[in-house]
């Protein structure tokens, strides 16, 4: 159980394209889902909490216009890379939150996100 | 502030040999939970532990074992018998509920190499 996928589990897109990347619990409902952003032999950094049905929080430094995150369902949350640049290369990675369960988040495969 | 250190950037080591990797924390809260994951070369993070701040007691899962004592802020991870499958880049992450919203901040992560 608590099962985290992601799609694509890689993409290579142009630069000053959009990329959508989706994250879904497949056998739980989410009511938080969070994005981290991962560069080469780096750290998973935290870019935006996102709670079903309102905005996503973003971590300071994360432009929200680039970044777009929508969490409509409590399955489901994407973000979009808008005007992607080369420097947005990175392995994007998502994790999802149980209803009620604190302190428990489930990962997805994350997606490797390379901009041209 | 939330701050994890994981000062061993990476270690080498010889099958079955034993290693330790450290973790030390930064909390200004009471309640909080400290976490290991391992991520493979495919990327993928994999949970191997979680501890909230009230349970000091050390605990044993096969080969791994966990050492929390809340008097350094350590919570340091060892692996007996290492095998070359333990290969990895090993994390450990902290989460405060109140302050944070359950965010979980990574350390910088140790890369683990174990040759045969």
């Amino acid at each position: 159980g608590a099962v985290v996928s992601q799609h694509p589990s890689w993409v290579i897109c142009k630069s000053g394209t959009s990329v959508k990347i989706e994250c879904r619990s497949l056998d739980f409902q989410a009511t938080t889902m969070f994005w981290y952003r991962q560069f080469p032999k780096q750290s998973l950094m935290l870019m935006a909490t996102s709670n079903e049905g309102s905005k996503a929080t973003y971590e300071q430094g994360v432009e929200k216009d680039k970044f777009l995150i929508n969490h409509a369902s409590l399955t489901l949350s994407t973000l979009t890379v808008t005007s992607a640049h080369p420097e947005d290369s990175s392995f994007y990675i998502c994790s999802a939150k149980l209803a009620g369960v604190i302190h428990e988040q489930y990962f997805g495969p994350g997606t490797r996100l390379t901009v041209t | 502030a939330q701050k994890v250190t994981q000062a061993q950037t990476e270690i080498s080591v010889v099958e079955k040999e034993d290693v330790t990797l450290d973790c030390v924390y930064e909390t200004r809260d009471t309640t909080y939970y400290l976490f290991w994951y391992k991520q493979p070369p495919s990327g993928e993070l994999v949970f191997l532990i979680r501890r909230n701040s009230f349970d000091e007691q050390n605990e044993i899962s096969g080969r791994y074992s966990w050492n929390f004592q809340k008097s350094t802020s350590s919570f340091n991870f060892t692996i007996t018998a290492s095998q070359v499958v333990d290969s990895a880049v090993y994390f450990c992450a902290l989460s405060e509920a109140r302050r944070y919203g359950n965010k979980l901040v990574f350390g910088a992560g140790t890369i683990l190499r174990v040759k045969s």
